[in-house]
């Protein structure tokens, strides 16, 4: 299985700073890296696909980046409501793994 | 609207079988381009995929957990039914299922586009 590996595991933050959340991936998994948004006791939330494609709905501060084993989710000016876990998801190969969540938190 | 929802037992004994069931609206199991994933996430662990299934009735299941895993769906009723045997304390998690949004139909990779609020099942006697 490809092992997927975020960084940090948690970030404190304040609402309008810029954030950058890392995933490296295993080995290449060309574009096919997601990124998710869970906050407690809702689904979690698809905010980009194919490493970069804003999913629709997704507020334009949100972006990705990265191809091969490296990729990043950047947050340009966050909100109130931007404070949770992030994860990213390869889509590669079978079975699909998740990394461990990245945990955004307020200042 | 898409949506789905799990639904099954809260709490089952140590060498049970669990049957969980995702109800889905919005969208049909008879869409090429779409398929279901059940996924899971223990309690301060990562979420793991543990099995999907598409229109064509092509499935896949994780490895460490294929000979306990049985995927399997119901077009009519729009549900998509996970059973997991020998249920162990390791398997209490939040189950969920998502919807696969298929972008490469030759490779049937794509992403979970919508998912459902979970349900946590404990395995206790």
């Amino acid at each position: 299985d490809i092992q997927m590996t975020q960084s940090p595991s948690s970030l404190s933050a304040s609402v309008r700073d810029r954030v950058t959340i890392t995933c490296r991936a295993s080995q290449s998994i060309s574009s096919y890296l997601n990124w998710y948004q869970r906050k407690p006791g809702k689904a979690p939330k698809l905010l980009i696909y194919a490493a970069s494609s804003l999913q629709s709905g997704v507020p334009s501060r949100f972006s990705g980046s990265g191809s091969g084993t490296d990729f990043t989710l950047t947050i340009s000016s966050l909100q109130p409501e931007d404070f949770a876990t992030y994860y990213c998801q390869q889509s590669f190969s079978t079975p699909p793994t998740f990394g461990q969540g990245t945990k955004l938190e307020i200042k | 609207q898409v949506t789905l929802k799990e639904s099954g037992p809260v709490l089952v004994k140590p060498t049970e079988t669990l049957t969980l069931t995702c109800t889905v609206s919005g969208f049909s199991l008879s869409n090429a381009r779409m398929g279901v994933s059940w996924i899971r996430q223990p309690p301060g662990k990562a979420l793991e995929c543990l099995a999907h299934i598409f229109s064509n009735d092509e499935k896949s299941y994780t490895t460490s957990l294929k000979s306990r895993l049985t995927i399997s769906k119901d077009t009519s009723k729009s549900q998509v039914v996970l059973t997991m045997t020998n249920m162990d304390p390791v398997d209490t998690a939040t189950y969920y299922c998502a919807r696969i949004a298929v972008t490469a139909m030759a490779t049937r990779r794509g992403h979970f586009d919508y998912w459902g609020q979970g349900t946590l099942v404990t395995v206790s006697s």
